[in-house]
């Protein structure tokens, strides 16, 4: 059960896009379409921005989307805002039932 | 509204066992497909998942720390339990309950969290 791994950090100018991936195995992101994304603001609790694969919850801005190709999972920003920076993490549920989560990818907007 | 709060000790010392209560309130875990879990966060660090109850009493726990930790529930007391041994200051972290609906597995409600510092 080793952790997905993240870029340490993503950065992009206001209205770029920007893309983090999440890389994991088989038996995690790969092997079923249980993969969501967080966002964590400093000293807040992470909130769900998506959930299996690419859907967004309600109230989630449609700037935010997902998707997936083998084992590695994206989280596309489009129309970087100055409120997006802070830290993301992805998580995936695994064969074994458990749950996964990526080292997290900190945002910064130049 | 659903709703999530964790309480337990912020200090516990080394070699000591942490108990840390989830209550929770607008869904019941008698539920079909309602699971709560335990999630921490160390100071700077990632979050890394710990523990899992379901609906039907299953339990599933973080491989690299099953052998420590223990996750009940009371389901007339909307309460989940997790008692984690031999506390040590690796484990100072904030820990978190959450919901999970086995519809979509992802963690859509969580608690404000709680923050745990293991110290002599």
């Amino acid at each position: 059960q080793s952790a997905l791994t993240q870029p340490a950090s993503v950065s992009g100018s206001p209205g770029q896009s920007i893309t983090i991936s999440c890389t994991g195995t088989s038996s995690d992101v790969g092997g079923n379409n249980y993969v969501s994304w967080y966002q964590q603001h400093p000293g807040k609790v992470p909130k769900l921005m998506i959930y299996g694969v690419s859907n967004r919850p309600s109230g989630v801005s449609n700037r935010f989307s997902g998707s997936k190709s083998g084992n590695t999972a994206s989280l596309t920003i489009s129309g970087l805002q100055a409120e997006d920076e802070a830290d993301y993490y992805c998580s995936s549920y695994t064969s074994s039932s458990t749950v996964v989560f990526g080292g997290g990818t900190k945002v910064t907007v130049l | 509204q659903v709703t999530l709060r964790e309480s337990g000790p912020a200090l516990v010392k080394p070699t000591q066992t942490l108990t840390l209560t989830c209550t929770f309130s607008g869904f019941s875990l008698s539920t079909s497909g309602m699971c709560v879990s335990w999630i921490r966060q160390p100071p700077g660090k990632a979050l890394e998942w710990l523990a899992l109850i379901d609906w039907d009493y299953d339990k599933y726990y973080s491989t690299s720390l099953k052998t420590r930790l223990t996750i009940s529930k009371d389901t007339s007391k909307n309460q989940v339990v997790l008692t984690m041994t031999d506390m040590d200051p690796v484990d100072t972290a904030t820990y978190y309950c959450a919901r999970l609906k086995m519809t979509t597995r992802d963690f859509d409600i969580w608690g404000q969290g709680t923050m745990v510092t293991v110290s002599s």
